[in-house]
């Protein structure tokens, strides 16, 4: 059964700190990998999407890597501010043309 | 244009109503998907059309009717709901179906009284 389990479920931080989601799947056969920041109420925004060659992918402060041999991926955020409060979704698609496989999010709260 | 639309924004409606929700998108997609998504869950598929067909419809009971009019519109139809069918309702599209990135609308905030 294809997975995707995202840790940690929240994750409180100060601003101006750094911190690291994870991702790992048991999607089969991998396609490609997305993490979405989603706002409360809000539909999911890409933040990035990488296939099975990318191993890092940068969108600003958020850099995203990914092993493929492990399965794992993580989402890096540099110098957090209050607006990266949100919930974060890492998204798996299989090459068979089935959907997507969600991970269950990880909310981050970002503190003054 | 590079949005996905969706109206209402928000929607109230009892068990024994009909509304319908609406979306847009000008990208030339010829995916659209409809999800639907509880508080601190992530989105679950309901339905996807590709090239204006139903191609996957996830079990959803019949009391929700999707209709795709149009390679840039999704129509999802609503009728006699319950109220655990309260969520955000959350339309997306792509270039084709599963390939490519998905690209998700604002979403409706529906409360079924």
């Amino acid at each position: 059964k294809n997975q995707v389990e995202q840790s940690p479920q929240s994750l409180i931080i100060l601003e101006g700190k750094n911190c690291t989601l994870q991702c790992n799947y048991t999607v089969s056969p991998f396609s490609n990998l997305r993490w979405y920041k989603q706002d409360t109420g809000r539909g999911p925004v890409s933040l990035t999407i990488m296939t099975f060659s990318e191993n890092t992918k940068s969108n600003g402060r958020y850099t995203a890597t990914l092993d493929a041999d492990t399965k794992q991926s993580s989402l890096h955020i540099t110098a957090s501010q209050l607006s990266d409060s949100a919930s974060y979704i890492c998204v798996v698609s299989n090459n068979a043309g089935n959907m997507l496989t969600f991970g269950g999010g990880t909310r981050l709260m970002v503190k003054p | 244009d590079t949005e996905v639309t969706q109206t209402p924004k928000h929607l109230v409606m009892g068990m024994t109503n009909k509304k319908s929700l609406k979306c847009e998108q000008h990208m030339g997609h010829r995916a659209m998907y409809w999800y639907k998504q509880k508080a601190k869950k992530p989105p679950e598929l309901m339905f996807v059309y590709s090239y204006e067909k139903l191609s996957i419809n996830e079990s959803v009971p019949s009391r929700f009717s999707p209709e795709c009019p149009n390679s840039s519109l999704l129509n999802l139809h609503l009728h006699a709901l319950q109220p655990e069918d309260s969520a955000l309702y959350l339309c997306a599209s792509s270039q084709v179906r599963a390939v490519g990135e998905q690209f998700f609308g604002p979403g409706t905030r529906l409360t079924v009284l």
